[in-house]
């Protein structure tokens, strides 16, 4: 069964530190796909990153990178000189692939980070 | 840039009534999906749409549940006779494909009293 685990309910940082959102999951496939999405305060869901289980590759984009390390199952997520505007919960999600299809998104708990100026 | 649309932001109704949620995917998307989260929780699937019929739905879409695409545009889910325990924010997704990423509209919030 596919589990996701977010274990930091809460983080805050001060303005320009970073910080590094930590995602551990559980499946039984050998091909599935992650990904993070932002919830702002305003409550939508902002997709930011999908990676496949085959694509070990670490990805940047701007402030935010991604580790992806299939020995851990872990999946975390890193924003460097943290802003305000990131504050935010963020959920790591995963689905495995079936046939030509994929298993709805599992979600984890989110983590809430607050970025203090 | 494309965006998955939702209506009414926020309905509030009394228990027993029953409740349509509006979506408009983005409009070259195949696959539709509705999720629900219930305040300060994670964010839980319900059902899956595709071709015109749901392809996959969780414990939650019990019988009070339905979805439909009534025209080529609108996505809706319909719950019969609403209990306290719906209350929550609903979540409609598209894609484009079966395995890419869902873009998510910015939810429906149902308050159920």
């Amino acid at each position: 069964a596919q589990k996701v685990t977010q274990a930091q309910t809460e983080i805050s940082v001060v303005e320009k530190e970073d910080v590094t959102l930590d995602c551990v999951y559980e499946t039984r496939d050998t091909t599935y796909y992650l990904f993070w999405y932002k919830q702002p305060p305003s409550g939508e869901l902002v997709f930011l990153i999908r990676r496949n289980s085959f694509d070990e590759q670490n990805e940047i984009s701007g402030r935010y990178s991604w580790n992806f390390q299939k020995s851990t199952s872990s999946f975390n997520f890193t924003i460097t000189a943290s802003q305000v505007v990131d504050s935010a919960v963020y959920f790591c999600a995963l689905s495995e692939a079936v046939g030509s299809g994929n298993t709805p998104l599992v979600f984890g708990k989110g983590t809430r980070l607050s970025v203090i100026a | 840039e494309p965006e998955v649309t939702q209506t009414p932001s926020h309905q509030v109704t009394q228990m027993g009534q029953e409740v349509i949620l509006r979506c408009v995917p983005i409009s070259n998307h195949l696959y539709f999906y509705w999720y629900r989260q219930i305040l300060g929780q994670k964010v839980e699937f319900l059902v899956s749409f595709y071709n015109n019929e749901i392809s996959e739905k969780s414990e939650i879409f019990d019988d009070q549940f339905s979805v439909e695409r009534p025209d080529g545009s609108n996505f809706t889910l319909k719950i019969r006779s609403t209990k306290l325990e719906d209350s929550a924010m609903y979540f409609c997704a598209s894609s484009g494909t079966a395995t890419g990423e869902l873009f998510f509209g910015e939810g429906s919030r149902l308050t159920v009293l």
